[in-house]
């Protein structure tokens, strides 16, 4: 079974700073890789999607994240946070194997990610 | 109306009542998904509809009863829930079940259980 951890429940970065946030999954074979961010009374938002083809993906809003296979990582980054970056992230795997008809998506406990003037 | 889109999205309910959650995709997907979302833990996964067949029921207990009578509805009908059901329930749709499909999320029922 596959499993998403991220480490640090909570980030906080100055407005123009540099945002990263971490995420580490586990899985017996080649995962998809998302990341979502959800703002307050709203559901989970698409940020980027990791699908096997380019390593280093770019989302919206400025941000990217690089997937390294040797250290089973997803970061997420962007070079300048935006007060409007302050949001809930989330890290999630998914694979097309286990047994299931469908590619099951497995969340991490997410990222409250926190943009100080 | 765009996207995923979920009624109501506040609601308050006895331990003895019965109520319906409602989602509706305007997405053309074929596929639905039930999540729960509580403080301080991560998402779970509830029931997934591929086609309007269940493929899912991820040891959901029977007092949530999904419906989908076509592609573009899924419904939860709530009865008999303890407090501790108490969450934001999201709905979602992905194009087909395949992993590498990104789900779209609607806005989530606020769930509170008296």
């Amino acid at each position: 079974a596959q499993s998403v951890t991220q480490l640090g429940s909570h980030v906080s970065v100055s407005e123009g700073a540099l945002v990263l946030l971490r995420c580490n999954y586990s899985s017996s074979v080649p995962p998809y890789l998302f990341w979502y961010v959800q703002y307050p009374n709203q559901g989970l938002q698409l940020l980027l999607k990791y699908t096997s083809a380019a390593t280093l993906v770019k989302g919206i809003n400025g941000f990217e994240a690089e997937f390294k296979k040797s250290e089973t990582s997803f970061h997420l980054t962007k070079p300048s946070a935006h007060m409007s970056d302050a949001a809930e992230y989330f890290c999630a795997v998914s694979v097309n194997a286990g047994g299931t008809s469908y590619g099951k998506l497995t969340f991490g406990q997410g990222t409250i990610l926190t943009v100080h003037p | 109306e765009t996207g995923v889109t979920q009624t109501p999205r506040h609601l308050v309910m006895g331990m003895t009542n019965k109520k319906s959650l409602k989602c509706e995709q305007h997405l053309g997907h074929n596929a639905m998904y039930w999540y729960k979302q509580s403080a301080k833990k991560p998402l779970e996964l509830m029931f997934v509809y591929s086609l309007e067949e269940r493929v899912e029921n991820n040891s959901v207990p029977s007092r949530f009863s999904p419906e989908c009578p076509n592609s573009s509805h899924l419904f939860l009908h709530l009865h008999t829930l303890q407090p501790e059901d108490s969450a934001l329930y999201l709905c979602a749709s992905s194009l087909g079940t395949s992993g590498n499909n990104e789900q779209f999320f609607g806005p989530g029922t606020r769930l509170t259980v008296l």
